[in-house]
């Protein structure tokens, strides 16, 4: 199985910051990860897939790079609004997939 | 409205079963492949099981294989997954997805949950 490897697990940032968390997969996945935010009590919501592309109606300071082992999912300038559990998954090989462990993003 | 309702959720003692249900409106259910992702209390998002559009193949973690069974109904755009042999480490949030595959797939529509409670 691959495995997915985030860090930090959680990390403490203030509004306007940069924030980089990073991702890396246990083989080669190319470029099938794909960036998840999680607020408490809510599910999840798709950010970025195939490592680089914005989802629909995602605000730009979101981006996502890589591919193959490493993976990096950015926010140029925090939002009150961004603090929450960020998720990276992959969905590479035979259906069955996996999540990383999670960062939490916290003021 | 693109939207995904789960259903089925409850208490239910060690080796029970469970239905779970998940309804979809706003697209066309039948064009797209389906999961179920599960969170346990305070803990990560588990991916747990993938059907295709027709059901003709199917995909889980291995810690559920030979327990659960993903199935869907594209006339009643529902999705199902059933639950048996259930042990206290099943008890999670459970949501379904769908999933969008443009050559790479990933998980684009979630639902709200519903949730899972094994404990006698």
């Amino acid at each position: 199985d691959i495995q997915m490897t985030q860090s930090p697990s959680s990390l403490s940032a203030s509004v306007g910051d940069r924030v980089t968390i990073t991702c890396r997969a246990s083989q080669s996945i190319g470029s099938h990860l794909h960036w998840y935010q999680q607020k408490p009590g809510k599910a999840p919501k798709l950010l970025i897939y195939a490592a680089s592309s914005l989802q629909s109606g995602v605000p730009s300071r979101f981006s996502g790079s890589g591919s193959g082992t490493d993976f990096t999912l950015t926010i140029s300038s925090l939002q009150p609004e961004d603090f929450a559990t960020y998720y990276c998954q992959q969905s590479f090989g035979a259906l069955t997939w996996t999540f990383g462990q999670g960062t939490m993003l916290e003021i | 409205e693109v939207q995904l309702v789960e259903s089925g959720g409850g208490l239910v003692q060690p080796g029970g079963s469970l239905r779970l249900s998940c309804a979809a409106s706003g697209f066309t259910f039948s064009s797209y492949w389906m999961s179920w992702v599960r969170q346990a209390p305070g803990k990560g998002l588990e991916w747990v099981a993938n059907i295709k559009r027709d059901g003709s193949e199917k995909y889980y973690v291995d810690s559920v294989k030979g327990r659960f069974t993903i199935s869907r109904d594209n006339a009643k755009n529902s999705l199902y997954l059933q639950m048996s042999s259930l042990r206290a480490e099943d008890t999670a949030v459970y949501y379904c997805a769908r999933i969008t595959t443009l050559n790479i797939f990933y998980m684009d529509v979630w639902g709200k949950g519903t949730t899972v409670t094994v404990s006698s």
